[in-house]
């Protein structure tokens, strides 16, 4: 069974840029899950996918971020425009459902903001 | 803010158990607690999850207590490629289902 995609695996920017991360999940989970890892520190999650709908949203700064789940399946994620703090590891995760059930997580994409 | 309270760092050596314990005082009736691990530049990977009591697979043993406030990941015999940082969540239903992670454990094991 195929795991979860990401790419890019590895982004550099500069501040002010614009930059856009892709994840595929496994086929068939509904939920799909977007993290970012500051180094040292555990995954905080942005948002959180039932299907194409938003069900958690609340830590995802909105007026820089956004993120799009299309058709259920694949997810991108925007930041625009990047800042310094941004730099971090971008994880997507998916899950068959919601309540206690086991996340997948791919390999992360890392962003370095100069 | 995260649920859950567990120790920032350990030392083992390799061949010995290690126990991990996790605080979640305010879990909830029907949250599981799920452990992940997680390798430098890889993403979290599922361990075990539980509800009550114990919980053994091929790669670690979960305790749990009958108030359920804490549980213990025991993970028997490590070795070097157990070096890692250990998760432990818990459901959070502040605003939905979703679950948080905090900072972790990080277990370094020696030879």
């Amino acid at each position: 069974e195929a795991g979860v995609a990401q790419s890019p695996r590895y982004k550099i920017i500069e501040k002010r840029q614009s930059v856009a991360f892709w994840c595929n999940p496994i086929s068939g989970h509904a939920t799909l899950y977007w993290y970012q890892q500051i180094l040292g520190q555990g995954p905080k999650l942005l948002i959180q996918f039932q299907n194409n709908g938003v069900v958690d949203d609340s830590q995802l700064p909105k007026d820089r971020f956004s993120a799009e789940r299309l058709k259920g399946v694949d997810s991108t994620l925007k930041i625009q425009p990047a800042k310094l703090e941004d730099s971090a590891v971008y994880l997507c995760a998916s899950s068959p459902g919601t309540r206690n059930n086991e996340q997948f997580f791919g390999p992360g994409t890392r962003l370095t903001v100069l | 803010l995260a649920k859950t309270t567990q120790p920032i760092s350990m030392d083992s050596y390799e061949g010995q158990e290690v126990n991990i314990t996790c605080s979640h005082n305010n879990i909830a009736t029907n949250d599981y607690i799920t452990w992940y691990q997680q390798f430098p530049s890889q993403g979290p990977r599922f361990i075990i999850q539980g509800y009550k009591t114990k919980v053994t697979n091929e790669v670690a043993s979960l305790f749990i207590p009958a108030d359920r406030k804490s549980s213990t990941l025991s993970l028997p015999r490590v070795s070097l490629s157990d070096t890692a940082v250990y998760y432990c969540l818990v459901g959070d239903h502040t605003g939905g289902f979703k679950t948080i992670f905090g900072a972790g454990t990080r277990l370094f094991v020696k030879a």
